[in-house]
């Protein structure tokens, strides 16, 4: 069973757009957040993180807001430009410090960011 | 420069002739894994290590073995490859209180 699911396999927005890209998790015991950005023949790379005791981290165009009653956050990258076109994951974590356990990945989301 | 090094970074072989992947992180972490990447699935973890000589399995482990006999490297064996292990493999790592965790570029490894 999938603890955390990205439900859209690809994801095109216009450069300049705001590109919204949301992830779902059923554990409710999940406590820290993450998004991963990988492009073709790279390892995955952190992007930002979320604790479960907040609800929005902001770090430049990229904004991660986690609604925990819905167990859904959303990554939004405002204004959207060519080289944010890649793979992002969601991934969530049981610890948010020293955790003992590694991360559960959603399956991720391609945007594609078109000029 | 900080990094995850995993060798080779491509790799053709042939079902059952045993195969090790390895992997060095010059960070000084205490946690390391193994993940695969397959179509579909997404990041998948093969085992983890939380320090030398302590390792667990992750969600997928059948077909793998891993050992951590250095705090630095964390090799991943394929004692008898089948096909269903062609995939792209990363291993990972991150300190002991960090959330944040390093991948190296990936091993693409072909069984055949």
């Amino acid at each position: 069973d999938q603890q955390v699911k990205q439900n859209s396999p690809s994801l095109s927005v216009q450069e300049g757009r705001i590109s919204i890209l949301n992830c779902d998790y059923t554990n409710s015991m999940f406590d820290y957040f993450l998004w991963y950005k990988k492009y073709p023949a790279e390892g995955p790379t952190f992007l930002i993180s979320i604790s479960s005791i907040k609800d929005k981290n902001e770090d430049g165009r990229f904004t991660v807001f986690l609604n925990k009653s819905a167990k859904h956050l959303s990554l939004h990258i405002v204004p959207s430009q060519p080289g944010d076109s890649a793979v992002y994951f969601c991934a969530a974590s049981l610890y948010s410090g020293g955790g003992a356990d590694g991360l559960t990945f959603g399956k991720g989301t391609h945007l594609i960011i078109q000029p | 420069e900080a990094q995850v090094t995993q060798n080779p970074r491509y790799l053709i072989t042939v079902t059952g002739k045993k195969l090790t992947v390895t992997c060095s992180q010059n960070m000084n972490h205490e946690y390391m894994s193994w993940y695969r990447q397959d179509p579909g699935l997404g990041l998948r973890q093969i085992y983890y290590s939380m320090n030398v000589e302590v390792t667990d399995k992750g969600d997928v482990p059948e077909g793998y073995k891993v050992s951590r006999k250095e705090k630095r490297n964390f090799p991943l064996i394929l004692e008898s490859p089948s096909p269903n292990q062609t995939s792209l493999y990363f291993c990972a790592s991150r300190p002991t209180g960090g959330n944040t965790i390093y991948f190296g570029e990936g091993s693409w490894l072909t069984v055949v």
